[in-house]
């Protein structure tokens, strides 16, 4: 089945600082690559994704790369704010087709922005 | 009521209990999740019902039974638990359209503690 790394672990920045989480997968027929966000407390929430037929995304501060070659894809948080300070999970599936697709989760980034 | 509620928020059970927690979507979705979050791993899939019909049990032991009378409703039926099962244990919903687990609205979580 697919294997996702996600790294660092934890990640401490200052504000204004820029952010950077990485992925690896496993699968290469994985298809589907969405971020989650969870503040301490709170529910997972979907912050951005990306399919594979595309290399990059971009909402406001947030951005996602994907590289299908190295099997990797990396969130980008800049300027970042105290608000960002949250965990991160990506995640990847195989969407579509006959299958039923399912994520399989990162094991998770803390990131601390500091004021 | 919008989006994804758990209840109960709390729970703390002992051993030989037998206890449900309960999901309810106010978002019209057709498919329903049960993940499980302990501490530094990743979010663990337990089961999937798309339309109702279950279409994904991850090799859950049996001392976990889903539940899932309609689209909108889904239910966890835990009996005989271990200490090891005291974790977060989130809901979620999603539009599944040809196998697709995409964009996945999450619950607040049930905290379980097994005594």
């Amino acid at each position: 089945g697919e294997n996702v790394e996600q790294h660092p672990s934890t990640l401490s920045v200052q504000e204004g600082d820029s952010a950077v989480i990485k992925c690896t997968y496993s699968d290469s027929a994985s298809n589907y690559f969405p971020w989650y966000k969870q503040e301490l407390g709170k529910r997972p929430q979907l912050i951005i994704d990306i399919r594979s037929n595309v290399g990059e995304k971009k909402d406001q501060r947030i951005a996602v790369t994907l590289n299908k070659t190295a099997k990797h894809f990396s969130l980008h948080i800049t300027e970042t704010q105290p608000e960002d300070s949250a965990v991160y999970f990506c995640a990847a599936s195989k969407s579509g087709g006959t299958s039923y697709g399912k994520l399989t989760f990162g094991q998770g980034t803390i990131l601390t922005v500091h004021p | 009521e919008t989006g994804v509620t758990q209840t109960p928020r709390h729970l703390v059970m002992g051993m030989t209990n037998k206890k449900s927690l309960k999901c309810e979507q106010h978002l019209g979705h057709n498919a329903m999740y049960w993940y499980k979050q302990s501490a530094k791993k990743p979010l663990e899939l337990m089961f999937v019902y798309s339309l109702e019909e279950r279409v994904e049990n991850n090799s859950v032991p049996s001392r976990f039974s889903p539940e899932c009378p309609n689209s909108s409703h889904l239910f966890l039926h835990l009996h005989t638990l271990q200490p090891e099962d005291s974790a977060l244990y989130l809901c979620a919903s999603s539009q599944d359209e040809k196998g697709r687990a995409e964009k996945l609205f999450f619950g607040s979580g049930t905290q379980l503690s097994v005594l």
